[in-house]
């Protein structure tokens, strides 16, 4: 299995920061790379796939990039509904898995 | 605009199935255009891949749980199926459906791009 694994787990910012969450593969999986925000009781919502490529009506303040192993999500100024867990997850392979999450709380 | 409802009950005793269903609208079980997957969520933990099927009936599962999961459709009720044997309570846990985004001659896209709003499911004598 391809494991996925995200830094920082948990961090504060505060409203108008720059954010960055970092996914790490432990093997390349070029650009099949999925980027998801979950709030509490909610479903997780797509936001990037492979790697870039930001989901309709996801805001421009989100972007992701990288390829092979690591990648990026950053939110280039943080709202109030920002607030949330992120997880990574790749479509390379079978079995598809997910990053432990990073969560964004208020500072 | 796609929408997925999980529904199924919320308590099962340990060693029993736990089955779920997972409602359609918006879209057909039956086109080829998509395939549909289970994950799951335990309380304040990570995302957990089950497994997915395909509008000709194939499924891939996931390894860990291979030997316990089955996913089927229901072509007739526009629905998706989970059975999941033998449970305990490592087991309790939200149950998502999720659709992919589109599948073309070249690919899949869009992993998980639509889901339910989950289900909880607690493993419990």
């Amino acid at each position: 299995d391809i494991q996925m694994t995200q830094s920082p787990s948990s961090l504060s910012a505060s409203v108008g920061d720059r954010v960055t969450l970092t996914c790490r593969a432990s093997q390349t999986i070029s650009s099949s790379l999925n980027w998801f925000q979950q709030k509490p009781g909610k479903a997780p919502k797509l936001l990037i796939y492979v790697a870039s490529t930001l989901e309709s009506g996801v805001p421009s303040r989100f972007s992701g990039s990288g390829s092979g192993t690591d990648f990026t999500l950053t939110i280039s100024s943080l709202q109030p509904e920002d607030f949330a867990t992120y997880y990574c997850q790749q479509s390379h392979s079978l079995p598809l898995t997910f990053g432990g999450g990073s969560k964004v709380e208020i500072k | 605009q796609v929408q997925l409802q999980e529904s199924g009950p919320g308590l099962v005793k340990p060693s029993q199935t736990l089955s779920l269903t997972c409602t359609v609208s918006g879209g057909s079980v039956s086109s080829d255009t998509y395939y549909w997957s289970w994950i799951r969520q335990p309380a304040g933990k990570g995302l957990e891949w089950i497994g997915r099927i395909y509008a000709s009936g194939s499924t891939h599962y996931n390894p860990s749980l291979k030997s316990r999961v089955t996913i089927s459709a229901d072509t007739s009720k526009n629905q998706i199926s989970l059975k999941l044997s033998a449970v305990t309570a490592a087991d309790t846990a939200v149950y998502y459906c999720a659709r992919v985004g589109y599948c073309t001659g070249s690919g899949c896209h869009k992993e998980f791009a639509y889901w339910g709003q989950g289900t909880l499911v607690t493993v419990s004598s």
